[in-house]
């Protein structure tokens, strides 16, 4: 089974602080994606990356960074984390055939 | 452009009735559809997808969804509903025609409830 694991269930921050979350997948996937999901508004994506070093901005991406230095590994950082920035986090790999999910991370930034 | 319409926010049934949960979708190409469910607190879960191949999709679960292209539909159903069936649906489309992640669009989403 693919495997998309996300290191942290639950996180909270304080406002300034700089958030990295990390996303790891173990099928060799070339297609990874950070979203973000809130009521009512559904998942947005914030960024994605179909290679090492390569990155597109998705529909959010005002706020965030991303990284992908290894295949495996795909992270999201906020520079200045902001209370409008609480939320799940969900990290995925892969897509046009389907997207594994990780588990998500609920982040809250007090 | 591409666009998904879950037509209801939420949607409640009685154990053992059918489930149906419509989505809508607007694409300027042949889309791939999906649907995922996601459980309270859980990650997203593929149940189904359609790429173009035969237009009633069998899932997981007992889930299944028919693509229809005169009505730009692919609602899911399910026979029976379970308990364990109460979760969080959404249908997604995707552009195959671009690799662009940023044609991927995800509905609203449609909570299920299951009456005992």
């Amino acid at each position: 089974d693919v495997k998309v694991t996300q290191s942290s269930r639950y996180l909270v921050k304080r406002t300034g602080e700089k958030v990295f979350l990390e996303c790891v997948q173990d099928m060799d996937h070339e297609n990874m994606f950070w979203y973000r999901q809130d009521p009512g508004l559904g998942l947005r994506l914030i960024y994605f990356s179909y290679d090492v070093k390569m990155k597109e901005k998705g529909d959010i991406p005002e706020g965030y960074s991303v990284s992908r230095e290894k295949k495996e590994r795909f992270s999201l950082i906020l520079e200045s984390a902001s209370t409008n920035q609480t939320s799940m986090y969900l990290c995925a790999s892969s897509f046009v055939r389907g997207a594994f999910f990780g588990q998500g991370t609920r982040l809250t930034v007090v | 452009a591409q666009s998904v319409t879950q037509l209801d926010s939420h949607v409640s049934v009685s154990e053992g009735t059918p489930v149906l949960l419509r989505c809508n979708y607007s694409s300027s190409y042949s889309p791939s559809l999906f649907w995922y469910v996601q459980h309270p607190n859980k990650g997203l879960q593929l149940l189904l997808k359609y790429t173009s191949a035969a237009t009633l999709v069998k899932g997981i679960n007992g889930f299944e969804a028919e693509f229809k292209k005169s009505e730009t539909s692919f609602h899911l159903t399910k026979p029976s509903a379970h308990m364990s069936d109460a979760a969080e649906y959404f249908c997604v489309v995707s552009d195959p025609a671009y690799s662009s992640a940023s044609k991927i669009i995800f509905g609203s989403g449609t909570r299920l409830s299951i009456r005992p």
